[in-house]
């Protein structure tokens, strides 16, 4: 069964860093392009970044570029989102999720259960 | 950026009735386009991808049609666990993007 557990979510303060973390089970973590989604409170899904199975190729949206960033620790079937020079709008629950890996982009067939991320002073 | 606009923003239906869904994409994103459900305080679920083919476990009264900017979700006819947010994604161009979703109510 596949299960993806995130952690690291929290209160920080506007400027300040956080790291989530993301543990993988029941697939073989290496094959598969992984992705954080957000969703700000009561708005809709916003893809974040994501990275590729092997964890060679990395993508984000233009809003993070250069303050955040995307790792894999395939020893670990962990995957990570560095976060820093946070800003209120980057309050969301941040969610995990698992390529379906069709070839091409990105469609998810497992997300985690998300953790909150808030950026207030 | 490939923006995915929905509608409608709300749909108001009963059980059993029919629901259609829309989704138009700002420039063609071919088939690569995908729904997911989501119900409050949940992670989405996928539903459809590749605009009409069904992932594992959707049941058959959810269908998706479309190509290029013109997709369809429906819903032929509504159960009480179809109440939720709709959320169309396109996986043509980086960043994937998301509709802005439509919330189907009673």
């Amino acid at each position: 069964e596949v299960q993806l557990v995130e952690s690291g979510g929290g209160l920080v303060q506007p400027g300040g860093s956080l790291r989530l973390s993301c543990v993988a089970s029941g697939f073989t973590f290496s094959r598969y392009a992984m992705s954080w989604v957000r969703q700000a409170p009561g708005k809709g899904l916003e893809w974040v970044s994501a990275i590729s199975g092997g964890g060679d190729s990395t993508y984000y949206v233009d809003s993070v570029k250069g303050r955040f960033t995307v790792s894999k620790d395939i020893s670990k079937n962990t995957m990570y989102l560095q976060m820093s020079s946070l800003r209120a709008e980057d309050t969301a629950v941040y969610y995990c999720a698992k390529d379906f890996a069709l070839g091409g982009g990105t469609v998810v067939d497992y997300w985690g259960q998300g953790t909150l991320v808030t950026v207030s002073s | 950026e490939i923006v995915l606009t929905q509608s409608p923003a709300t749909l108001s239906l009963s059980p059993g009735e029919r629901a259609t869904l829309s989704c138009r994409a700002s420039q063609s994103v071919s088939s690569y386009l995908a729904w997911y459900q989501q119900n409050l305080g949940q992670a989405p679920r996928l539903l459809i991808y590749d605009a009409s083919n069904r992932a594992t476990g959707i049941p058959a009264r959810f269908s998706g049609s479309g190509s290029g900017t013109d997709f369809t979700l429906t819903i032929s006819s509504l159960e009480p666990e179809d109440f939720a947010v709709y959320y169309c994604q396109q996986r043509s161009n980086w960043p994937w993007t998301f509709g802005q979703g439509t919330k189907v109510e009673i």
